[in-house]
């Protein structure tokens, strides 16, 4: 199986400012069709997490653009330019270059 | 507007098996290429992925839990369902469906998901 791991647990931003989020995988998430299966998913609090980011670096229709992704192989990275108050939740990675699987989550607060 | 809403016993006793329904607004579950999925959150914790039925009807399941899930569809009344046997407390969660237009997006639309107590 491969292991997705987050990095930080927990990311306390001030308003305005950029956070970054870490996922690393325990293989490499190329796919024998070339493409890498690398998503971020957010989940606000008390509801369904919405996808945000596909193949590593595309915006899911509807996603604000100071959300962008970036990574190969195993190690990708989330950004936020300049958080704003909506944009508290829980960010997942998740792998589907195998059976899907998720990351542990990244809860982002404000400070 | 492609809407899904999660329908089922929010109790469940052990042993017995949690049945679970998706009802599929805006788009007929048979159309091409869309993949169904289920996935759970276990409370307070992170995200499971389930399985996913095919447009086509073929199935695919997290190798976890394969020996006791089954998913299936009904386009007569375009939802698709979810089975899970022999169920414990470790198997309470809130349980979500949701839809894929193509593998790279395949949890692009979620329901409002619905909460599965295991317990006597």
């Amino acid at each position: 199986d491969i292991v997705m791991t987050q990095t930080p647990l927990s990311s306390p931003v001030t308003l305005g400012q950029p956070a970054s989020i870490s996922c690393r995988s325990s293989q490499s998430l190329v796919h024998s069709d070339g493409n890498t299966y690398l998503s971020w998913l957010q989940q606000r609090p008390g509801q369904p997490p919405r996808l945000l980011i596909y193949k590593i670096s595309n915006r899911f229709s509807g996603v604000p653009d100071r959300f962008s992704g970036s990574g190969a192989e195993t190690d990708f990275t989330l950004k936020i330019s300049r958080v704003e108050a909506e944009d508290v939740g829980v960010y997942y990675c998740m792998q589907a270059t195998q059976f899907p699987h998720f990351g542990q989550g990244t809860k982002l607060e404000i400070k | 507007q492609v809407q899904l809403q999660e329908s089922g016993p929010g109790l469940v006793k052990p042993s017995e098996t949690l049945s679970l329904t998706c009802t599929v607004s805006g788009a007929p579950i048979n159309s091409g290429g869309y993949y169904w999925s289920w996935i759970r959150q276990h409370p307070g914790k992170g995200l499971e992925w389930i399985g996913y039925i095919y447009y086509s009807g073929s199935t695919y399941y997290n190798p976890s839990l394969m020996s006791r899930v089954s998913i299936s569809a009904d386009t007569s009344k375009n939802q698709f369902s979810l089975k899970l046997t022999s169920v414990t407390a470790a198997d309470t969660a809130v349980y979500y469906c949701a839809r894929g237009s193509r593998w790279e997006v395949l949890l692009a639309y979620w329901g409002q998901g619905t909460l599965v107590t295991v317990s006597s």
